[in-house]
C-alpha cells in the first residue's frame, strides 16, 4: 500500500539554526512525485519543493532543500537557516500514478527566538 | 500565475442549514477538483474526486448525500455540506491541476473555508 510516514509531531528549532524534518514513503510504483507544503495557522497549502521520482539530483528551492534518498525511500526536507516565519505545519505528499496525493500526518515546527 | 479562488472563507452557520463553498480557478481550465477536509492539527483528508461534466467519485466513508459536488464547468467546482451538525465543523480545501497538461505535478490548492457549525 502506498503510504507517507512522518515520525515527527512536533519539533522545536532554535532560530537561525538548520532543520531537518523527516519523510519516508512506500509505493510500488516507478514514477511519482514529492512534494512538501508548508500550512501556516492561516490555513493556506504553500507548495515547497517537488522532487520527481526520476531526478537525478536533489530538488533546491532558495532555503529549502529535499534530501531524496531513492534506496532508502525517504525524503527529507531541510530548512537551513530558520526564520520565525518557518513556524507552521509542514506536510509531506506523495503524487500516485492515478495522481491522487498521499498525505503523511504533518510536523508542526516551532522556531523559537 | 494560475490561483484558485475558494469562497467564502469563513463561514459560520446554524445546525440543519446547508452551506456551499466555491472554489474557482480564475486563469486556468480545471477539468479535476479534489475536496478535502481536514481537522484541527491533522492530514488532509480527501472526501471526493470531481470531474466537469460528470458525477464525483467519493471516498470510502463520505456520504454523497451530506456533502454534494457539482462540478458543472471547467472553472468552477462546489461543495455543499447538506443539513449542517457541529460535526461537520473543519477545514475544508480544494486542489486542482490545469486542464490539458497530460503530466504534471503543478497542483494549485484554494485558500480554504474554515466551517463551524453552531
Amino acid at each position: 500500500a502506498q503510504k507517507i510516514t512522518q515520525t515527527q509531531p512536533g519539533m522545536f528549532v532554535q532560530e537561525k539554526e538548520a532543520v531537518t524534518l523527516d519523510c519516508t514513503y512506500d509505493t510500488s510504483d516507478p514514477s511519482y512525485g514529492l512534494f512538501w507544503y508548508k500550512q501556516p495557522s492561516s490555513g493556506e497549502m504553500i507548495f515547497l519543493i517537488y522532487q520527481g521520482s526520476y531526478d537525478q539530483q536533489n530538488a533546491t528551492e532558495g532555503r529549502y532543500s529535499l534530501n531524496f534518498q531513492k534506496a532508502r525511500k525517504s525524503a527529507n526536507l531541510v530548512i537551513s537557516a530558520s526564520q520565525l516565519g518557518d513556524s507552521a505545519m509542514y506536510f509531506c505528499a506523495m503524487r500516485d500514478s492515478n495522481y491522487q496525493l498521499i498525505w503523511g500526518a504533518g510536523t508542526k515546527l516551532i522556531i523559537k527566538p | 500565475g494560475a490561483v484558485v479562488s475558494q469562497h467564502p472563507s469563513r463561514v459560520i452557520c446554524k445546525s440543519g442549514t446547508s452551506v456551499k463553498i466555491e472554489c474557482r480557478s480564475l486563469d486556468f481550465q480545471a477539468t479535476t477538483m479534489f475536496w478535502y477536509r481536514q481537522f484541527p492539527k491533522k492530514s488532509l483528508m480527501l472526501m471526493a474526486t470531481s470531474n466537469e461534466g460528470s458525477k464525483a467519485t467519493y471516498e470510502q466513508g463520505v456520504e454523497k448525500d451530506k456533502f454534494l459536488i457539482n462540478h458543472a464547468s471547467l472553472t468552477l467546482s462546489t461543495l455543499t455540506v447538506t443539513s449542517a451538525h457541529p460535526e461537520d465543523s473543519s477545514f475544508y480545501i480544494c486542489r486542482t491541476t490545469p486542464h490539458g497538461l497530460a503530466v504534471t505535478d503543478t497542483q494549485y490548492f484554494g485558500p480554504g473555508t474554515r466551517l463551524t457549525v453552531l
